[in-house]
């Protein structure tokens, strides 16, 4: 069936580096993609999305990139801080609200 | 402006019972879904419900499990008979009308013993 999967389970990096979380989707008919940050004991909280029809979104300290031609996307965090650090899940969207979530990437801050 | 409230956080249940667990969508929210995650994995749609009435629940067994969001009050997902394998963290979200952006509440950890 559809998926969204992940490419790392894991990632560490260095404090004030630059961090690359990757995701690979299946659905071609997603309408779009959502990042999500969940911090252990909490719900995911909306990092940012980016339409099908866009294939670069910035934010605060945030970048997501979208390739339609191999089906991947990615987010990109600027300056990682400690407060960074939790699991992230790419997500896609179809139907305006059907949400299939991705197995997840957790990401270790090291100080 | 709170958040999508859930009760109760954790909740015990012994097998065969029911567990009921509730979502408080946020202000001006009309629009609720329910998720079940397992541990170390993403999140899996249940259910997606607007008020009185159920739009898809592709995701949710045919068996014990049911879901409603009343005119009045807050949405409940009911799990009948609960077994083992339902232990698991049920999260809701919610969305206003019209926008596709789902904001999470902090789930409720249901352990069946």
């Amino acid at each position: 069936g559809e998926n969204v999967g992940l490419h790392l389970p894991t990632l560490s990096v260095q404090e004030g580096d630059n961090s690359i979380i990757n995701c690979a989707y299946s659905n071609s008919a997603s309408d779009y993609f959502i990042w999500y940050k969940q911090e252990s004991g909490k719900g995911p909280q909306f990092i940012i999305d980016i339409r099908s029809n866009m294939d670069k979104r910035q934010g605060q300290r945030v970048t997501v990139l979208l390739n339609k031609t191999v089906k991947h996307l990615s987010l990109q965090i600027a300056a990682t801080q400690p407060g960074d650090s939790a699991v992230y899940f790419c997500a896609d969207v179809t139907g305006g609200f059907k949400t299939i979530f991705g197995a997840g990437t957790r990401l270790f801050v090291k100080a | 402006n709170a958040g999508v409230m859930q009760n109760p956080r954790h909740l015990v249940r012994r097998r065969g019972q029911e567990a009921r667990l509730r979502c408080s969508p946020m202000k001006g929210h009309s629009h609720v879904y329910w998720y079940r995650q397992l541990p170390e994995e993403g999140l899996k749609f249940m259910v997606y419900l607007q008020k009185e009435n159920i739009i898809d629940e592709s995701g949710m067994p045919k068996e014990r499990f049911s879901a409603e969001f009343p005119k009045e009050g807050p949405s409940i997902l009911r799990i009948q008979q609960v077994v083992r394998g339902d232990s698991a963290a049920y999260f809701c979200a919610s969305s206003p009308p019209g926008q596709n952006t789902q904001y999470f509440g902090p789930g409720t950890r249901l352990t069946v013993l």
